[in-house]
């Protein structure tokens, strides 16, 4: 939803890597945030980028491109308790941190 | 030691009543917002709140009436429910800052049940 776009679903098994695709409508654009939600919970946010670029934290890095319109999610060394919708949400100029979410991507971690 | 508490965690009630949630954050962040989630688990903007002063007010029905008492509240008044009010609604708040990598902090959702 909102000109924001990630798949619906992936599958992935623990030890491995997957990667999360997002894209979004580059006009207003200031930053993209990932955040996950695990199932029945708060999302918590992960990550912020606003520079192009791949930004590492653990596990986890982020990826930027601003002319592509396009970022991703990497998540490393799977473990089960990453079993969790992730969410795109871009940030746009204007009114104070005004995010908009994609419809999320529901990430399940097998043995 | 809640950040963001919301209450209560869950509401079930008939349609047509008037309900309300409470959100409070104990951060000191001068922006709140509230949040709907459907059962596809899209997460929507609804409102927003820059100390006390409505920000974003996204199309949502006139029913739905946010309240800002001072900065570290934002309540959500909802009359004559309907069926499809039913869904997660998230309270969030953030520090405001035109740069935009001040994370949102989200409560833990209050589940609404219109029977």
């Amino acid at each position: 939803g909102q000109n924001i776009d990630q798949p619906t679903e992936m599958t992935a098994t623990e030890g491995a890597i997957v990667q999360i695709n997002c894209t979004y409508q580059t006009s207003g654009f200031n930053g993209l945030f990932w955040y996950q939600q695990h199932a029945g919970e708060a999302p918590t946010f992960l990550s912020y980028n606003v520079l192009d670029g791949l930004e590492e934290k653990g596990r986890f890095s982020s990826f930027l491109s601003r002319s592509k319109g396009y970022s991703y999610l990497l998540l490393k060394e799977l473990q089960m308790k990453d079993s969790a919708s992730y969410l795109c949400a871009e940030h746009r100029h204007g009114n104070n941190n005004d995010m908009r979410f994609g419809a999320g991507t529901r990430l399940t971690v097998k043995p | 030691d809640t950040a963001v508490s919301q209450t209560p965690k869950y509401l079930v009630t008939q349609m047509g009543n008037d309900k309300s949630i409470k959100c409070e954050q104990n951060l000191g962040h001068d922006t709140m917002y509230w949040y709907k989630q459907d059962s596809k688990k899209f997460l929507k903007i609804m409102f927003s709140y820059n100390n006390k002063e409505l920000i974003i007010n996204e199309t949502v029905p006139n029913r739905f009436s946010p309240k800002s008492p001072d900065k570290a509240h934002l309540n959500l008044h909802i009359n004559s429910l309907e069926l499809g009010d039913s869904a997660v609604y998230f309270c969030a708040s953030s520090h405001s800052d035109r740069g935009g990598n001040q994370p949102q902090h989200f409560g833990d959702g209050t589940r609404l049940s219109i029977l």
